[in-house]
This record gives C-alpha cells, structure tokens and sequence, in this order.
C-alpha cells in the first residue's frame, strides 16, 4: 500500500463549478500537508500549506485536513480555466529530512 | 527574486552514461531536495542536503548521489544509467530543512 493515495482522474469540469480533490494517507505521524499545482513539463507550484486538522482559505482556494480519518481535501470555488493542471496532495513529518511523500496527481480540465 | 534555477532544462543519454544535473536554490535558502517524477507519477524523494551535509535519502540505489556546495548550490550525480532513470528531477528549496520547500522548473532527462 502506497502511503499517499490520489484519484489520478482524469476529471473534468463546467467553468464556474466547485472542484473537489482529495488525498488519503496511511501515516499517522504525518503533520504537514501541502497542495501543489504542476502545469504540463513544469515543475510543482505551492498552492496551499496546512499543519495538523482543520481548514485553510485562501482566495478560491480552500483545504481541508481530517487527521482522524487521514483524509485531506482541496476545493476550488469558481473554477476558472487557468485552474487546469495537475494537483498534487504532499505531506510530510515534522522529524529529520522533512522529505515529501507525494500521491500521483489528479489531472483537472476546467471546460470554458 | 528569482525562484530556484535548475540546468539543463533538457538532457538526452544513452544507457551506461553518466549525467550531471545542477540546481541553485532561492537566495538565502540553506536546504536542498532533489526528486525524480516518472511520467504520470508524483515525486519520489532521493536527497536532501543542508549546510552542505546530507540529511535524507531516499529509496534510490547507489548510482544516485549528490552534494552541496559552500554557495548552496547543489549538484545530482546518476551514474550507468538505465532506461528507467528517464524521468524529470526536481530540485526545492527551503530556509532549513522542515521549511516549506519551493520547487524548480526541474530537468527532463531521457535515457535511450
């Protein structure tokens, strides 16, 4: 079992409709999470930061972490489509080389 | 302030050779990570270094290595490489090691 697991997609959307993401996990040490966004043959952008349980707003753009159901969750309000990219979940543990465990991305289409 | 800078952008190698990836983190940041995505994939940790001593490593046998120099910039080492190493490497960068790390435009290599 992989530590990280993301629906791969592909998932696409009507302009203007609320994107769901999600990402569940196996490690209960892990205490940081992260949402990054990649456009094709680029490299990861840091969307969204979050430490432990609870929610985060920013602009469109809001995370949700369940630590007691190891579930993380990103939504995107008035999709737009610049939003088009893949979304990566990462997470890490706040102990020795801070190393990243990524899922494999879900690939989003936004359809003008 | 520019991002984290990574050279070359793109690298074609045959199996057996030897190939030489560089990254120069954001101004002022100490830690760098390298980490291989395949196609269709996230991220997979292989190093982490700060203050020019390695901090983590990843799964990835002893053909990988890396070091980082007294700038902080830092260099990817893969030797007799397989078809399997075609991939994009990433390299982030980060104030210290737990810091949010923020990633380069990462380097496509193709192995034939």
């Amino acid at each position: 079992q992989k530590e990280v697991e993301q629906d791969p997609g592909p998932l696409s959307v009507p302009e203007g409709a609320i994107v769901s993401l999600n990402c569940t996990y196996s490690n209960s040490a892990f205490q940081y999470f992260m949402w990054y966004r990649q456009y094709s043959r680029k490299g990861p952008e840091l969307l969204m930061y979050t430490y432990s349980s609870g929610n985060k707003e920013d602009g469109r753009f809001t995370a949700q972490v369940d630590k007691s159901s190891k579930y993380i969750s990103l939504f995107i309000r008035d999709s737009q489509p610049s939003d088009s990219a893949t979304y990566l979940c990462a997470m890490t543990q706040p102990t020795g080389a801070n190393n990243l465990f990524f899922g494999t991305g879900t690939r989003l289409t936004i359809i003008p | 302030d520019a991002g984290v800078t990574q050279s070359p952008t793109h690298l074609i190698k045959t199996r057996g050779q030897h190939v030489t990836l560089r990254c120069s983190p954001i101004s002022g940041h100490k830690s760098v990570s390298w980490y291989q995505q395949v196609l269709g994939q996230g991220p997979q940790f292989i190093f982490q270094y700060y203050e020019k001593e390695e901090r983590g490593r990843g799964n990835f046998p002893d053909r990988f290595s890396a070091r980082q120099f007294p700038n902080y910039s830092s260099e990817l080492n893969v030797n007799a490489l397989l078809l399997g190493d075609s991939a994009l490497y990433l390299c982030a960068s980060s104030l210290a090691p737990t810091d949010t790390q923020y990633f380069g435009p990462g380097t496509r290599l193709t192995v034939l």
